[in-house]
Formats: C-alpha cells, structure tokens, sequence
C-alpha cells in the first residue's frame, strides 16, 4: 500500500527566504507526483506534475524534483513571499491508476 | 473557462440525517472525482468515474455514501445516514483525460455532523 509522508507538518520563514519542503513515499512504482497548493477554504490548486521519467519540472520560482529509485520529491521555492503562504500537498499515482494518494501536507507561513 | 462547480459550499447535519452534494466538472472532462478531506489530512479517493461509468470505488464506504454521474456530466454524492466521523470537506475534481493528466479540483463542500 503506498504511503505518502510529507516533512516538516509546518513550516514558518521570513520573506525572502528559498525553502525547500519535503516528500516521500514508499512504493517507488509511480506513474507520476504531482505538487498542489490548498489555500484556506479552497480546493486544491495544481502547481507541478512530474512524470516518472523526469527528473525534475520549474514554474517561475517553483522547482520540483523527483527521484523514484529512493522515494523521494522536493519543491523548492525561491525567494518566498507573504503569498505563498498556504498548505502545499505532494501526490503520487500508481502505474495502471489514476488513483492518486496524497501526504497530510505541509503548512507554510511566510512572514513579512 | 469555468472551473469545477460544487454545492452546497456548507453543510451542518445531525447525525443519521442524510446529505447530497454536486459537482459540475469542467466541460468535456471525461473523469471526475470525489475525494475526502478530513482536518488535517491529505484527501481521500472515494470515487472515479469515467464517463458515466465507475472505474474505482474501493474506499467509498458502500453501506452509506452513493454516488452517480448521470449522463456523463454531472455528480452527485450522497451519504444516509451520516455518522460524526463524516465531518469532512468533500472535493470533487475533474481530468480531461485518464493518465498524465492534472486533476482540477473544486472548492469544496464543508460538511459537519453533530
């Protein structure tokens, strides 16, 4: 069964800083991971998919990457602002499904 | 283009009532999604269908949530009778295509039992 853990639960920065948070999960047989954005009361919002055989995807100040073999992904966000902060929510989907299974989250606060 | 359509965006019940809600996918979207979402958790897969039809409903609790997508657009999902334990936010997502595809998400409806 696979599982999805996500590190730190929470996470507090001053704006300006790059961070890095932190995915892994146990079955390496993915078909892709994808990194989503909940803000308060809101659905989920898609920031990255990355397919199996990629390494890694960017989007503006966002870059994730992937590696399979050891179960892992990490967004890394540049140069963080007050409005990034959110709960930031790393997914996998198994070969043959669409099924994806999500982590608990990570709580992002960027202070001014 | 229009987003995912969910209502109601509230819901309190008593426990052992019973609750629907919908979701309007993206148009032309083949797959949608129901997930839960409990507080403090990732969301849950309860049900897919592709088209009209289910493809996976393995953790949808049968003996009390129901869903269907009738005519291949709209969804509803039902629970009778609610338990405590259903106090969730319920997301509905749609996907144009099966595999490699992002799944666009709702904002939700926010149910409490009490």
């Amino acid at each position: 069964k696979q599982e999805v853990t996500q590190i730190p639960a929470a996470l507090s920065v001053p704006e300006g800083e790059n961070l890095v948070l932190n995915c892994s999960f146990t079955d390496s047989a993915i078909y892709n991971l994808q990194w989503f954005r909940q803000d308060p009361g809101k659905g989920l919002t898609s920031l990255l998919l990355i397919q199996s055989s990629q390494r890694e995807q960017t989007s503006g100040r966002l870059n994730a990457s992937l590696d399979k073999s050891s179960g892992r992904s990490t967004l890394y966000i540049a140069a963080s602002q007050p409005g990034d902060s959110a709960t930031y929510l790393c997914a996998v989907s198994q070969g043959g499904s669409e099924k994806l299974v999500f982590g608990k989250g990570t709580k992002l606060t960027v202070n001014p | 283009e229009a987003g995912v359509a969910q209502s109601p965006r509230y819901k309190i019940i008593e426990k052992r009532q019973s609750v629907a809600f919908w979701c309007n996918p993206i148009s032309g979207h083949a797959t949608l999604y129901w997930y839960q979402q409990i507080l403090g958790q990732g969301p849950k897969l309860l049900i897919q269908f592709q088209n009209n039809g289910v493809v996976d409903d393995s953790q949808l609790p049968k003996d009390r949530f129901s869903a269907e997508r009738l005519k291949g657009v709209d969804s509803t999902l039902k629970i009778q009778p609610a338990k405590l334990e259903d106090s969730a936010v319920y997301l509905c997502a749609s996907s144009p295509h099966p595999y490699q595809e992002t799944q666009y998400f709702g904002p939700g409806t926010r149910l409490l039992v009490l």
